[in-house]
């Protein structure tokens, strides 16, 4: 059980918007811990996409968007392409469990 | 450009012990925390802990305390992480990660690059 809660899979057709969400609590994020997001290819490191929330790492296409309100974050895809096909993990600090904490993965599929 | 290159894929025998290593390179190393991650079959990512390397400080987190040991040789930009007495439900695929941050908080650390994974297989 993963302290922040995602999806398990999301899906959309080529061309379309998703959102992943992550959800916390008062001691992650809703403590004001930034919130990061990471893409996970099969075979693949994890690639940092969205840290702080909002900023878009370095050569992340800017159809990739981060938010955040109150206890929970959301990571946006738009003009979904099927190279977009992966994993994605939430990750922020839980000061509950004095540690980083990572979400339980989203899968996306792009139909 | 900063990289972190980790060591090959282990086989091992339930009880044995393992050491696995991660190389940094393109950065000062003793000046940014390293983190382990596991990722089990199937499932998503854990952290296990972070080392500083400068001072070798190290925080482990509580589901893996006590189960593993992380430890740095800065003269040689490694990091390492070790098992005494691996079981079956060690195998996974360990990544390592350089941690920063874009304020002086360490608890607002992200992971970024991360090494390529060491898939570890514990099986008689």
């Amino acid at each position: 059980q993963s302290v922040l809660t995602q999806p398990p899979s999301v899906s959309g057709a080529p061309g379309q918007r998703v959102t992943i969400s992550c959800t916390g609590s008062s001691s992650n994020i809703g403590a004001f811990y930034p919130v990061h997001w990471y893409q996970h290819l099969p075979g693949a490191a994890p690639k940092l996409l969205i840290y702080d929330d909002i900023n878009r790492s370095s050569g992340v296409p800017d159809r990739f968007s981060g938010s955040k309100s109150g206890t929970s974050a959301s990571l946006a895809i738009t003009g979904l392409q099927a190279e977009d096909e992966a994993d994605y993990y939430c990750q922020s600090y839980d000061n509950r469990l004095s540690g980083w904490v990572f979400g339980g993965g989203t899968k996306l599929a792009v139909l | 450009e900063v990289q972190l290159m980790q060591s090959g894929a282990e086989v091992k025998n339930p009880g044995e012990s393992l050491r696995i290593s991660c190389k940094g390179s393109g950065y000062s190393f003793p000046s940014h925390w390293i983190g382990w991650v596991r990722q089990m079959p199937g499932k998503g990512l854990e952290w296990m802990g972070t080392i500083y390397p400068g001072d070798s400080n190290v925080r482990y987190s509580p589901s893996f305390q006590g189960q593993v040991t992380i430890s740095v040789d800065k003269s040689i930009n490694t990091a390492y992480l070790q098992w005494g007495s691996l079981k079956a439900s060690d195998s996974a695929i360990y990544y390592c990660a350089r941690q920063w941050g874009t304020t002086t908080r360490q608890d607002y650390n992200l992971f970024d690059p991360w090494g390529q994974g060491t898939q570890v297989t514990v099986s008689s």
